[in-house]
């Protein structure tokens, strides 16, 4: 059964530093992996979508990477802003692609 | 249109209502899904509708009820439900239920149940 980890599940930084999230898999079959953003109380928003045959996919400044051999992913954040402030959360498909097994999140708090 | 909507955004019942949660998506999806989140926890899948059929139901209690009147609609029907039950309930669709597709989440509602 795919287990998906997320470390640190919280992260306090101040504002403009560069970070990095982290995200865990064991089963290394996956065929893509997705990242998203929750803002508290509110609905999941798809940020990058990262095929298995990619190894970085950006957008503005993020830029996550895969490495499915060592079943990991890593969401970088570029000159943080206090509105980056959210939950963000990895999850990948099953075989059939109905199902996401998501991670547990990584609270992050960009502060001024 | 690129988004999945849901109503009401918040909702609370007792545990004799019968309530309803709407879920729309006008992206041509044919593969719609209900999750249940609790506070400060992942989505836990609950439903999927592939092609307007119900396909996986993850030993869902049947005090919820899902509907899917048609490929843009998704219901969640709710009667007798229990304390417990409050979350935020999330709908997601994707084009299809197949393994290369993203899934695109609306803003859930909100459920408290007194």
């Amino acid at each position: 059964k795919q287990e998906v980890t997320q470390i640190p599940a919280a992260l306090s930084v101040p504002e403009g530093e560069n970070l990095v999230l982290n995200c865990s898999f064991t089963d290394s079959a996956i065929y893509n992996l997705q990242w998203f953003r929750q803002d508290p109380g509110k609905g999941l928003t798809s940020l990058l979508l990262i095929q298995s045959s990619q190894r970085e996919q950006t957008s503005g400044r993020l830029n996550a990477s895969l490495d499915k051999s060592s079943g990991r992913s890593t969401l970088y954040i570029a000159a943080s802003q206090p509105g980056d402030s959210a939950t963000y959360l990895c999850a990948v498909p099953n075989n059939a692609g109905n199902m996401l097994t998501f991670g547990g999140g990584t609270r992050l708090m960009v502060k001024p | 249109d690129t988004e999945v909507t849901q109503t009401p955004k918040h909702l609370v019942m007792g545990m004799t209502n019968k309530k309803s949660l709407k879920c729309e998506q006008h992206m041509g999806h044919r593969a719609m899904y209900w999750y249940k989140q609790k506070a400060k926890k992942p989505p836990e899948l609950m439903f999927v509708y592939s092609y307007e059929k119900l396909s996986i139901n993850e030993s869902v209690p049947s005090r919820f009820s899902p509907e899917c009147p048609n490929s843009s609609l998704l219901n969640l029907h709710l009667h007798a439900l229990q304390p417990e039950d409050s979350a935020l309930y999330l709908c997601a669709s994707s084009q299809a239920p197949s393994i290369a597709n993203e899934q695109f989440f609306g803003p859930g509602t909100r459920l408290t149940v007194l």
